[in-house]
């Protein structure tokens, strides 16, 4: 089936650790977005990507890094700089032009312990 | 600059009553709009979405929603909620004078539907 696959679902940071989760799309999209969003807030996000080997900060990014080495994979890590990183993460694909959707994934949820 | 006002936090419906969920926005150009929903500790998934041509926009589950251009809003609506619409619902935004795809999302509005 085509779709975004983020993974793990659930994962747990110790304080002073870097993570990394993962989000591959199938959906051949040259777009790439990570979102963040706390317990009944909207969406803020963090970093997002045109195309391979370029992206962009967006409105969080302190904190967090990614890359774009492939199409299909834009894997988002949280260092031990993100003081809050306790949160559900959603990974996001979309073609660029015109009025195209944004989908989703099933989303990863980080907590510090 | 693009912006998204989601005003209510929640809305409390009977079943079987219809359901509407308000969303205003603000783009510079053409708006495209979006709707979603989320489920706990679930992704986003589309509902339906306005480009151009007809303001009534119909989309998955029976929801439709209703783009004005004058009032600046779009507005998603079901004339008959179930139990099983009660989730979270995001109304999102770009503009068509984005070069790529940007989008604004709401604070979102939690749907409660009532036995």
């Amino acid at each position: 089936d085509g779709g975004i696959t983020q993974s793990p679902k659930y994962l747990f940071r110790k304080e002073g650790q870097n993570v990394t989760l993962s989000c591959e799309q199938n959906l051949n999209h040259d777009a790439m977005y990570w979102y963040r969003q706390d317990p009944g807030q909207g969406l803020r996000l963090i970093y997002y990507s045109q195309i391979v080997n370029d992206f962009q900060k967006g409105d969080i990014a302190e904190g967090y890094s990614v890359s774009r080495e492939k199409k299909e994979s834009f894997p988002l890590t949280v260092t031990s700089a993100q003081k809050n990183p306790t949160a559900f993460y959603l990974c996001a694909s979309s073609t660029p032009e015109g009025g195209n959707t944004i989908y989703f994934g099933e989303g990863s949820w980080l907590t510090v312990v | 600059a693009q912006s998204v006002a989601q005003p209510e936090d929640q809305v409390n419906v009977a079943e079987g009553n219809p359901l509407t969920v308000k969303c205003t926005y603000s783009v510079s150009g053409n708006p495209y709009l979006f709707w979603y929903v989320q489920y706990p500790n679930r992704g986003l998934q589309f509902l339906l979405k306005y480009i151009t041509g007809d303001n009534l926009v119909k989309g998955s589950y029976g929801f439709e929603a209703e783009f004005n251009k004058s009032q600046t809003s779009f507005h998603l609506k079901k004339p008959s909620a179930l139990v099983s619409d009660s989730a979270l619902y995001f109304c999102a935004v770009r503009s068509s004078t984005d070069s790529w795809g940007k989008f604004q999302f709401g604070a979102g509005t939690q749907v409660v539907v009532t036995p």
